[in-house]
């Protein structure tokens, strides 16, 4: 079975420059969610989309954007980078109509490394 | 406060024993959902089984099982016939009713031995 594709899996950066971590939900979900998992540490959720529109935000630093484009994959946009965001970032999808169940099938995961 | 309190930071099983993950969880709203899932040391996060808080059976499937007590608000993942492919992090994590996000706990790091 499909699964969510992150691309890339691993990304090196030196402090102060941009990255772009990608997400490709499962076919025929329409929800894609981002959390943050610094080492150590649990999953933080960042933001969430539905149907392309931003549905959530939770702790998502300014210097980072997100979007969902129209065949439902999303972006995420990291600038100025900081050392404290190097983390595993997850993206995660959902597909309509699950109610309460709602369960979030999660990719693999981006490691970003900040030096 | 903490949503979501695993107080187990380790726990040691032998191999073909049952154990239980702790979690208990805080929350105001009537209709959430309670998730429990693996992350091996390669990274990524395996669900293994969720909890509705109208279910009135506690979730099963194959080895692990939830011990669900609403009015306790705890949500205990018990795994049967451990095995040394078991041994992981695991997160205890909960939806609450019309939010998207899930919020995780600290996690329980499970070493199964031979």
């Amino acid at each position: 079975a499909a699964g969510v594709i992150q691309s890339p899996r691993h990304l090196i950066k030196e402090k102060r420059e941009t990255a772009t971590l990608k997400c490709y939900p499962i076919p025929r979900h329409d929800t894609v969610y981002w959390y943050q998992q610094g080492p150590g540490q649990d999953p933080q959720f960042l933001i969430s989309f539905y149907e392309k529109m931003q549905s959530d935000k939770g702790s998502i630093p300014d210097r980072f954007s997100a979007q969902q484009f129209s065949d439902y994959h999303s972006e995420l946009n990291m600038s100025s980078l900081e050392l404290g965001d190097s983390a595993l970032y997850f993206c995660a999808s959902s597909p309509i109509g699950q109610g309460d169940y709602n369960e979030q099938f999660f990719g693999p995961g981006t490691r970003l490394t900040v030096l | 406060a903490q949503k979501i309190t695993q107080t187990q930071p380790g726990m040691f099983v032998q191999e073909k024993e049952a154990v239980t993950l702790d979690c208990t969880y805080d929350t105001s709203d009537q209709s959430y959902g309670l998730f429990w899932y693996k992350q091996p040391s390669s990274g990524e996060m395996i669900f293994l089984i969720y909890q509705g808080s109208y279910d009135e059976q506690n979730a099963t499937e194959g080895r692990y099982s939830l011990n669900f007590q609403k009015a306790r608000k705890s949500a205990n993942l018990v795994i049967s016939a451990s095995q040394l492919g078991d041994s992981a992090m695991y997160f205890c994590a909960m939806r609450e009713g019309g939010q998207e996000k899930l919020v995780f706990g600290t996690g329980t790091r499970l070493l199964v031995s031979p």
